[in-house]
């Protein structure tokens, strides 16, 4: 199984400042083939289901913030929120989709500072 | 909108069994993979199982293999989860979830509870 890690597991930022998240794959997630990550990140508030931030490692999904972005590629990865608003408070993870089981990080906790 | 409606779930016995059930309704649901997801405080979130459109084909997470049975009904657009020879380490909540690899719509979220 390819074992997703993020780190760290929570961290306390400013208003206004950025915040950035890791996630490192056991494997490569890089299809050759089409040259794309099979990566995703999730934001998770509480009593919610998770929610589609960023798929192909780096592709917002639609509504999401120009804030967020992912970028990494191969084994290691990074969400960045460039400007944290007191809204991004939340639990995000990282999710392999490169093949079965598919397998997400342990996810960070974003809080204010 | 896109909704994925859960249902079933609830409290039962070692050894018992239990179906989940998820309703889709705002796209066509007969054209999407999709996807039971379950998350505990421990563990964190794990992929269960996924079946294709059309379902004739399946996949599962080793820990429910031969105890737990995905399908799909597409006349009524509706996901279906059947947990059999239940254990403690299968409570949780359980998600269905639209999609085979980054999953765009996710359900409320059904708990599961397994205790004598």
């Amino acid at each position: 199984d390819i074992v997703m890690t993020q780190s760290p597991d929570s961290l306390a930022v400013s208003l206004g400042e950025r915040a950035t998240i890791n996630c490192k794959s056991s494997q490569s997630v890089l299809y050759s083939s089409d040259n794309k990550n099979y990566l995703a990140w999730y934001q998770q508030k509480p009593g919610q289901p998770p929610k589609l931030f960023v798929y192909w490692a780096s592709t917002r999904e639609s509504g999401v913030p120009d804030r967020f972005s992912g970028s990494g590629s191969g084994t290691d990865f990074t969400l960045t929120i460039s400007t944290l608003q007191a809204e991004d408070v939340a639990v995000y993870y990282c999710q392999q989709y490169y093949r079965t089981p598919l397998t997400f990080g342990g996810g960070t906790k974003v809080e204010i500072k | 909108e896109v909704q994925l409606v859960q249902s079933g779930g609830g409290l039962v016995q070692p050894g018992g069994s239990l179906r989940l059930s998820c309703t889709a309704s705002g796209f066509i649901f007969s054209s999407y993979w999709m996807t039971w997801v379950r998350q505990t405080p421990g563990k964190g979130l794990e992929w269960v199982a996924n079946i294709k459109e059309d379902g004739s084909e399946k996949y599962y997470v080793d820990s429910v293999k031969g105890r737990f049975t995905i399908s799909r009904d597409n006349a009524k657009n509706s996901l279906f989860l059947q947990l059999n020879s239940l254990r403690a380490e299968d409570m949780t909540v359980y998600f269905c979830a639209r999609g085979r690899g980054a999953f765009d719509a996710w359900g409320q979220g059904t708990m599961v509870t397994v205790s004598s």
